[in-house]
Order: structure tokens, then sequence, then C-alpha cells
């Protein structure tokens, strides 16, 4: 059972453009919301984190944007660039299980120069 | 400060064997959490190991199987390989810091192909 849901899959963004991921989660009691970003050959690095008291991070071209009562969040890449292009993950974790945490099943994004 | 490492990078078995993999976390990082990865399923968290102890375990077969020794270094043991266990094994360690969360550090991970 997924407990937090990623789309699209797959994304193909031009140079320049908007890349937009959503996640989703069912479980109330995550607090911790963290995006990675993985490239080939390589583990997962955090890339930004949210947490449900704000609706909106940004960290220079990345933006998360948090929708509690949904339980949506998702991540926006800005003036997407061909070295974005790599697989994206959304996670959650429970403080109730420490650093146990539940990725979303991940989107491989293709930045066309 | 050198980043996490995993041994061996790549391993091939066969239906049956068994395998241990070998992580070192950043050093002073004391929590180890190794995460199964294949396409389609994302990562699945396996088990955390903290001050030798363990101390959350995914949902897992007992064919799974971990350890922490006193230096943070961890190993996971997977017995009676299954074709289904080929995967990418990451191993992630963090520093804990008593907040509910802590960014976790990722290895390069284990790429395990069972024949």
């Amino acid at each position: 059972q997924q407990q937090v849901k990623q789309s699209p899959q797959s994304l193909i963004v031009q140079k320049g453009g908007i890349s937009i991921i959503n996640c989703a989660y069912e479980n109330t009691a995550f607090d911790y919301f963290p995006w990675y970003q993985q490239f080939p050959g390589k583990g997962p690095a955090l890339l930004i984190a949210i947490r449900p008291d704000v609706s909106e991070k940004k960290e220079g071209r990345f933006t998360i944007s948090f929708n509690k009562s949904a339980k949506q969040f998702s991540l926006h890449i800005m003036d997407s660039q061909p070295g974005d292009s790599a697989t994206y993950f959304c996670a959650a974790s429970n403080p109730n299980t420490g650093n146990q945490f539940y990725f979303g099943t991940g989107t491989s994004l293709t930045v066309i120069p | 400060k050198a980043g996490v490492t995993q041994t061996p990078r790549y391993l091939i078995k066969t239906r049956g064997q068994q395998v241990t993999l070998s992580c070192s976390p950043i050093s002073g990082h004391r929590s180890v959490s190794w995460y199964q990865q294949t396409p389609g399923q994302g990562l699945q968290f396996l088990f955390e190991y903290f001050s030798e102890t363990q101390r959350n375990k995914g949902n897992f077969p007992g064919r799974f199987s971990g350890r922490q020794f006193s230096n943070s270094r961890s190993e996971m043991n997977v017995s009676t390989l299954e074709l289904g266990d080929s995967a990418l094994y990451l191993c992630a360690s963090s520093f804990p810091t008593g907040a509910s969360y802590n960014e976790q550090f990722f290895g390069p991970g284990t790429r395990l192909t069972v024949l």
C-alpha cells in the first residue's frame, strides 16, 4: 500500500519551462515532507522540505506548495534547466516512526534544451 | 567530510543464496536506515538502526535482517534470495537531533541482481 502517491511518472519540459510534480497522502500524522533528487548511479539527495505549518517554501528555483486540507503537496521547478533532468521523489514522515520515510514512486524529469 | 559509502556497489547472486551488504555512515552519524528501490515501487523502508538497536522496521519478510556495530557501520543480510529481491539497496545515515525529522544522507546504493 503506497502511503504517498506521486504523479506524473514521467515529465518532459522545455528548457525555461515550469516542471510540476504532485504528491498526495492519507496519513494525517505525517508532519515532514521532503523532496529528493536522484541522478543515475547516485543515491537520492535532499532538495527541499516543508512542514505542514506553512503553505509554501521556496529555495532558488524550487518551490514546494502544500495544501493541508487536501493532503497534497507539489514541487515546482521554475526556469527548468537540462541539468535538472533527474528522478524526483516526494516523501513523508511520521513523528511516531522517526526516520522511517514513506516515498512516492518517483517522477523522471527530462528537460529538453 | 566523506559521504555514506556502500559496498559492494554491484552483486550478482543466484536464487537461494544469501547476501550481506555493508554501509558506512557519515562520521558522527548514529542512525542508519536501509531502503529497497525498485522501478515502479520507489523506495521502500526496510529498517533503521540507532546505537546498535533496531528502532523501526518496514513491512518486509524475515529473510531481510540487519545489524549495526558500535562504530555505527551497518550491514544488511538477505537470506534465501528470490528473483524479486533484485533491486538497488540504499543506505541512509542521519545525525539525530531530537526533532521528529532528520535529514537523511543517502549512499550510492548496492545493485543486487538475483538470477
